[in-house]
């Protein structure tokens, strides 16, 4: 099955910097990558997510980056603010009916001011 | 906007106890899954259901059963608690690929 592998564990950061997190995956059937991310005390929300058809999406401060031959996808977060702090994860699946999301272990992200 | 709702945000129960987690969704997806969640561990898939009566195993899914007799509502069965089990629940549905969360159940055994 698949496996997703999530890093760094945590990142500390100035506001105002970028910060990234990368994943890699094991299943090369999977197409749809999405990231989420949970605040303290909420539940996770989904913020972006990429599909295999596409090299890099942006929204706003945020991006993805995916490269299929490598298996391994990024988040980048630029201009990063306190309100950005929080617990990221990435996950990947094969996007048809039946299949479940696998998740990485996720990355605690602290942006200080 | 999908609402998933869970019956407890927060339950205490005892070592050998039969405990019932619900999830009801009100967007009529066939997907719905429980995950765990633990510090450092990331989201643990236990089980999920692609429609009613239908159920797929996890990656975790010892020591735990799951119920779906109707479309709206998925039910997370620990038969026998133990103090491992000790965890944040999620349940989430949605179309495939795309997750929606609960609350959460933060359950203790003791």
């Amino acid at each position: 099955g698949e496996n997703v592998e999530q890093h760094p564990s945590t990142l500390s950061v100035q506001e105002g910097d970028s910060a990234v997190i990368k994943c890699t995956y094991s299943d090369s059937a999977s197409n749809y990558f999405p990231w989420y991310k949970q605040e303290l005390g909420k539940r996770p929300q989904l913020i972006i997510d990429i599909r295999s058809n596409v090299g890099e999406k942006k929204d706003q401060r945020i991006a993805v980056t995916l490269n299929k031959t490598a298996k391994h996808f990024s988040l980048h977060i630029t201009e990063t603010q306190p309100e950005d702090s929080a617990v990221y994860f990435c996950a990947a699946s094969t996007n048809q009916a039946g299949t479940a999301l696998i998740f990485g272990k996720g990355t605690t992200l602290s942006v200080s001011s | 906007d999908v609402k998933v709702t869970q019956s407890s945000r927060y339950l205490v129960k005892r070592t050998g106890e039969k405990v019932f987690l619900e999830c009801v969704q009100d967007m009529d997806h066939e997907n719905m899954f429980w995950y765990r969640q633990d510090p450092g561990l990331g989201l643990r898939l236990i089980y999920f259901s692609y429609d009613v009566k239908m159920k797929e195993k996890g990656d975790i899914p010892e020591g735990y059963s799951v119920s779906r007799e109707k479309k709206e509502r998925f039910s997370l069965i620990l038969e026998s608690a133990s103090t491992n089990q000790t965890s944040m629940y999620l349940c989430a549905t949605g179309p495939p690929g795309t997750q929606y969360f609960g609350p959460g159940t933060r359950l203790t055994v003791l």
